[in-house]
């Protein structure tokens, strides 16, 4: 069983909607993550979040929104997205924040289809 | 620019056969080389992971070899299971963590029985 809960595992949406992906740990880790994962794609991180704060953000579009209200909880809120976002989104955790060495859980991802 | 090149992009063998994943790095930085495995409707989880210091690290049927002057490393799967079927991504990063890791595009592995 995960330590890392992502909801919803399926989205699908047209291009005006407004979606958001819900991330929750449950593994007191400080540090959470969004990655891309496209098919035939590296995995692509998107956002690092250390100890509620943005430390990371890899060029990503602002359709994509992401917030952090609490270590615990990661939020990625889409909006007028394009067709080539379609992909699965993964969250994953770590401890020891972003300086850690510690090893990255993920969730089972949300799978988005972008109409 | 792929900092990490992953192959083969498949691989298929007889169950007991010894699947071999290769990866190439081009950072001369990184300094910490994982690998995950995902397995269908699943996340990636770690399986292994290497630092430059040794050249070999051996966990159950899985093993890294690594050569740090040719800029390369490779997981090998000995007595390899139908059950060991699933997309295996190699990894690296600088800093020695898995913060900001660089990964593969990753080998579907398939083992027959």
């Amino acid at each position: 069983e995960t330590g890392v809960t992502q909801t919803p595992r399926h989205l699908v949406m047209g291009m005006t909607n407004k979606k958001s992906l819900k991330c929750e740990q449950h593994l007191g880790h400080n540090a959470m993550y969004w990655y891309k994962q496209s098919a035939k794609k590296p995995l692509e991180l998107m956002f690092v979040y250390n100890f509620k704060e943005q430390t990371e953000n890899n060029s990503v579009p602002s359709r994509f929104s992401p917030e952090c209200p609490n270590s615990s909880h990661l939020f990625l809120h889409l909006h007028t997205l394009q067709p080539e976002d379609s992909a699965l989104y993964l969250c994953a955790s770590s401890a020891g924040g972003t300086g850690g060495t510690g090893e990255l859980f993920f969730g089972e991802g949300s799978r988005l289809t972008v109409l | 620019q792929q900092q990490v090149k992953q192959s083969p992009q498949s691989l298929i063998v007889q169950k007991g056969g010894i699947p071999i994943i290769n990866c190439a790095y081009e950072n001369t930085a990184f300094d910490y080389f994982p690998w995950y495995q995902q397995f269908p409707g699943k996340g990636p989880a770690l399986l292994i992971a290497i630092r430059p210091d040794v050249s070999e690290k051996k966990e159950g049927r899985f093993t890294i070899s690594f050569n740090k002057s040719a800029k390369q490393f490779s997981l090998h799967i000995m007595d390899s299971q139908p059950g060991d079927s699933a997309t295996y991504f190699c990894a690296a990063s600088k800093g020695g963590s898995n913060y900001k890791l660089t990964f593969g595009k990753g080998t579907l592995l398939t083992v027959n029985p």
